[in-house]
């Protein structure tokens, strides 16, 4: 099993570019999530999904886009991307509480620089 | 909205000391979990936590849960340099909240 792949591992983009950042896991984990990186603040949550279909806010979302079309993968989109959001992204998988406490598994991340 | 605290944010540790870094919530939790990261790395799951009082051990680390269920602590005995990163904790109030992640404790290991 691969786990958690993130692509692409760094990523240096000009205000105003979009981008998709990449995740797909192999472990038919249900629930799928976004998390940014900054100093001092901790993982923060901008999105994620308890299944396919189904996707809701965490509570950095503005900026960013997702979608769950598939149980593998959650693509996170930047929009127009902004030095505000030079950080590092990662994407986290368990399964869903109806299965019991699972902790999250983590992608390796990428470090975005917006500038 | 909930809130998870951690103290100490920097912990400078000599070799062989022993060390706490505590996890506080401003509202009752239904489990905690505890990760480590590594400088560079990725977030990687340690433990969860879900009984009042609950107390688990592995190896040197000992983490455990408040008897009111907002806070908990991790502890590590004859810190090593392994045990350089950023402890972090998280919490969840309810079946289907989402994980709470604290700032984490960035822990510096000296010989």
């Amino acid at each position: 099993n691969a786990g958690v792949t993130q692509t692409p591992k760094f990523q240096v983009l000009k205000t105003g570019q979009s981008m998709t950042l990449q995740c797909a896991q192999d472990m038919n984990h249900e629930y799928m999530s976004w998390y940014r990186q900054d100093p001092g603040m901790g993982l923060r949550l901008i999105h994620y999904s308890v299944g396919a279909g189904i996707t809701d806010q965490g509570e950095v979302p503005n900026g960013y886009n997702v979608s769950r079309s598939t149980t593998e993968d959650f693509p996170l989109r930047l929009l127009s991307a902004a030095p505000s959001q030079t950080s590092v992204y990662f994407c986290a998988s368990s399964y869903t509480r109806m299965r019991g406490d699972y902790g999250y598994t983590f992608g390796s991340g990428t470090r975005l620089t917006v500038v | 909205g909930q809130q998870v605290m951690q103290i100490p944010q920097y912990q400078h540790v000599q070799e062989g000391e022993d060390f706490t870094t505590y996890c506080n919530s401003s509202t009752t939790l239904s489990n905690i979990q505890w990760y480590k990261q590594r400088p560079g790395g990725h977030p990687v799951f340690l433990i969860q936590l879900v009984k009042s009082g609950e107390v688990k051990k592995q190896k040197r680390l000992t983490f455990q849960f408040g008897e009111a269920k907002k806070n908990s602590s991790l502890h590590i005995t004859a810190t090593q340099t392994t045990d350089v990163g950023t402890y972090f904790c998280a919490g969840r109030t309810d079946s289907w909240g989402k994980l709470q992640f604290g700032a984490g404790t960035q822990v510096v290991v000296t010989p």
